[in-house]
């Protein structure tokens, strides 16, 4: 069965406190590994794919890389705003669907 | 990116009634999908929906229960039928064109 986990369920940052948020999956065929941010009463904005082990993605404070079996979004010295939820979810080769992990609440502290 | 609007943003119903809830799309796709969020959960896909054809439900979700239209490329509902209080939640669209994006999403409380 298509499994996501993330971890830690939340965390909370001092602005310009860097770290990550670990995304582990087990899919039978990778799509992609996709990572979105979830604002309170919003969807879920798309931020980034990740197709293959090695790959790696920015934008602005966040890099997000990928391995055979887990993904990191790192954060650089995060802003308040940057306090949000972050969702991964991971798309199995033919198929369109996309199976989610809980999320990581993510609060960055002035 | 797709800009994805829902209608309505949220709604309070009684027990044993409907609701339906509608997604508009600024640009025809071929897939759209029906997720629910219960609270402090993640996103559960309840359906797919392609246009001409029936909707594809996941294990624990029915016709019955959730029927969906999918009448144009821009356009599908979701109706949340003979609801009970387990049916609060958020739902949302959702449209697939190399990445999912979503819609804002509809908050449903049933008392």
């Amino acid at each position: 069965e298509d499994q996501v986990t993330q971890s830690p369920e939340a965390l909370r940052l001092q602005e310009g406190e860097s770290s990550s948020l670990n995304c582990s999956y087990t899919v039978s065929g990778l799509r992609g590994l996709f990572w979105y941010r979830q604002d309170p009463g919003k969807g879920p904005e798309f931020l980034f794919t990740l197709y293959s082990a090695g790959e790696e993605k920015e934008k602005e404070r966040l890099k997000a890389t990928l391995t055979k079996k887990e993904s990191f979004l790192h954060i650089t010295a995060p802003k308040p705003e940057d306090s949000a939820t972050y969702l991964c979810a991971v798309g199995k080769s033919g198929s369109e669907k996309l199976v989610f992990g809980k999320g990581t609440k993510l609060t960055v502290n002035p | 990116s797709a800009v994805i609007s829902q209608k309505p943003s949220r709604d309070i119903c009684q027990r044993g009634t409907s609701l339906t809830i509608q997604c508009q799309v600024d640009s025809q796709v071929t897939m759209m999908f029906w997720y629910r969020q219960q609270p402090g959960q993640s996103l559960t896909l309840i359906a797919t929906a392609n246009q001409g054809s029936e909707a594809t439900y996941e294990s624990g979700f029915v016709i019955d229960k959730f029927p969906i239209s999918r009448p144009n490329l821009t356009f599908s509902t979701l109706t949340v039928s003979n609801m009970s209080p387990e049916d609060s939640s958020i739902y949302l669209c959702s449209v697939d064109s190399r990445e999912q994006f979503f819609g804002p999403g509809t908050r449903l409380t049933v008392l």
